[in-house]
């Protein structure tokens, strides 16, 4: 079982909705990832913490995308509004630092209808 | 800008073959190149990682190369087992990332038959 937590592991919801997805990284890593990986790609990063801050996310679509790790711990990802091509696998990473390798969460699988 | 290619995209072989997954990448100036292992609707688990500086990591049945200059790696499987069925992605760090950034690979889809 994977050791990054993610909540939930499916999400559909109608095209203009909000959603929001959750991840809990393994304790002590200050480094956090959001993926998203549309079937048959490899994952995309979008947004990159190191601890409380974000040192990448410039392929995050910040018109609609929104993310934050407050205490620099667990952190959200948003989407208002979402669109139909945001339906993707969005997956959550952490590790040490940026130079240890990544432990991966199970993912959340969005479906927009 | 970095690109990741694997090929082939899906690869299926009978049990007790070898398998070997190509990786190519554009810029040789890497720290370092991950395989990861995904099963359907799951995420990734890293397989093995090779640093800039070394040729080969092994761990098992699995042994992957690296050829820098060349902008390749492969993961050679051993003796394959149904259970190896799964998409193995690659992903290289950019040696002049200072966050970690990965670029992943599309991934090659394999199925290993009975």
């Amino acid at each position: 079982e994977a050791e990054v937590a993610q909540s939930p592991r499916y999400k559909i919801t109608e095209k203009s909705q909000a959603v929001a997805f959750w991840c809990d990284p393994i304790s002590g890593h200050a480094t956090l990832y959001w993926y998203r990986q549309i079937l048959g790609q490899g994952p995309e990063l979008l947004v990159q913490f190191q601890d409380e801050s974000v040192v990448d996310d410039s392929q995050l679509p910040k018109d609609r995308f929104s993310a934050e790790r407050l205490k620099g711990v667990d952190s959200t990802l948003k989407i208002q509004p979402a669109e139909l091509g945001d339906s993707a696998m969005y997956l959550c990473a952490s590790s040490l630092s940026g130079e240890q390798p990544q432990h991966f969460g199970d993912g959340t699988r969005l479906s927009i209808l | 800008k970095q690109e990741v290619t694997q090929i082939p995209a899906a690869l299926s072989v009978p049990e007790g073959e070898n398998l070997v997954l190509n990786c190519s990448f554009t810029d040789s100036a890497i720290y370092n190149l991950q395989w990861f292992r995904q099963d359907p609707g799951k995420g990734l688990t890293s397989l093995l990682l090779i640093q800039s500086s070394q040729r080969e990591q092994t761990s098992g049945r699995l042994n992957a190369s690296l050829d820098k200059s060349s902008g390749r790696s492969t993961l050679y499987i051993a003796a394959s087992q149904p259970g190896d069925s799964a998409t193995y992605l690659c992903a290289v760090r950019s040696a002049t990332d200072s966050w970690g950034k990965l670029q992943f690979g599309a991934g090659t889809q394999v199925v290993v038959t009975p």
